[in-house]
């Protein structure tokens, strides 16, 4: 079975800080995606990223980055320089395809505090 | 990233009326949907998953006769919560996928459901 932990629950940070929120998954498939979708609070998913299991290169955008390391089975992502906007929670994901649900971690709850 | 559209955002409705919930691909076909429910500062559960042209399939503890689902055309499900109860009210949200394995499937924006 699938299973995907986001340990951390709540974080706060202080703008401008740097923060890594961790991911682990569990998976007995050899290929699958992983996704990090951040959650507003009007409730719709922004998709972050999507990642293929064949794929362990890290990833930079702007101000965020992934980190994939099949070794660890862990997706962690990081933002660096935290702004107030990027409160919100963010939850990582696990699929086989494209056509399989999603599994999703708890989610964590980000507040960034000015 | 293709658009998926979810209509209502937000429906507040008595106990013991029913709710539909519609899912639209605008641009492309949706040969699966999936159907999540969210309680308040919880994850997503995954409800069910609908093929176009076939029954749902429903994840186990989802009662198929309250959540009817319905994915009658490539473009379009439905979410129809029957009788609806207090204890219904969380936020549901749709994803569609074109299929296949190297495919996306894409999230609409959600509807927030009260039942009072």
């Amino acid at each position: 079975a699938q299973k995907v932990t986001q340990a951390q629950t709540e974080i706060s940070v202080v703008e401008k800080e740097d923060v890594t929120l961790d991911c682990v998954y569990e998976t007995r498939d050899t290929t699958y995606y992983l996704f990090w979708y951040k959650q507003p609070p009007s409730g719709e998913l922004v998709f972050l990223i999507r990642r293929n299991s064949f794929d362990e290169q890290n990833e930079i955008s702007g101000r965020y980055s992934w980190n994939f390391q099949k070794s660890t089975s862990s997706f962690n992502f990081t933002i660096t320089a935290s702004q107030v906007v990027d409160s919100a929670v963010y939850f990582c994901a696990l699929s086989f395809s494209g056509n399989t649900p999603l599994v999703f971690g708890k989610g964590t709850r980000l507040s960034v505090i000015a | 990233g293709a658009v998926v559209s979810q209509h209502p955002s937000r429906v507040i409705c008595k106990s013991g009326t029913s709710v539909k919930i519609e899912c639209r691909s605008l641009d492309f076909q949706a040969t699966t949907m999936f159907w999540y429910r969210q309680f308040p500062k919880k994850s997503l559960m995954l409800m069910a998953t609908s093929n176009e042209g076939s029954k749902a399939t429903y994840e186990q503890g989802v009662e198929k006769d309250k959540f009817l689902i319905n994915h009658a055309s490539l473009t379009l499900s439905t979410l129809t919560v029957t009788s609806a109860q207090p204890e219904d009210s969380s936020f549901y949200i749709c994803s569609a996928s074109s299929g296949g394995w190297n495919t996306e499937a894409f999230f609409g924006q959600g509807t927030r459901l009260t039942v009072v």
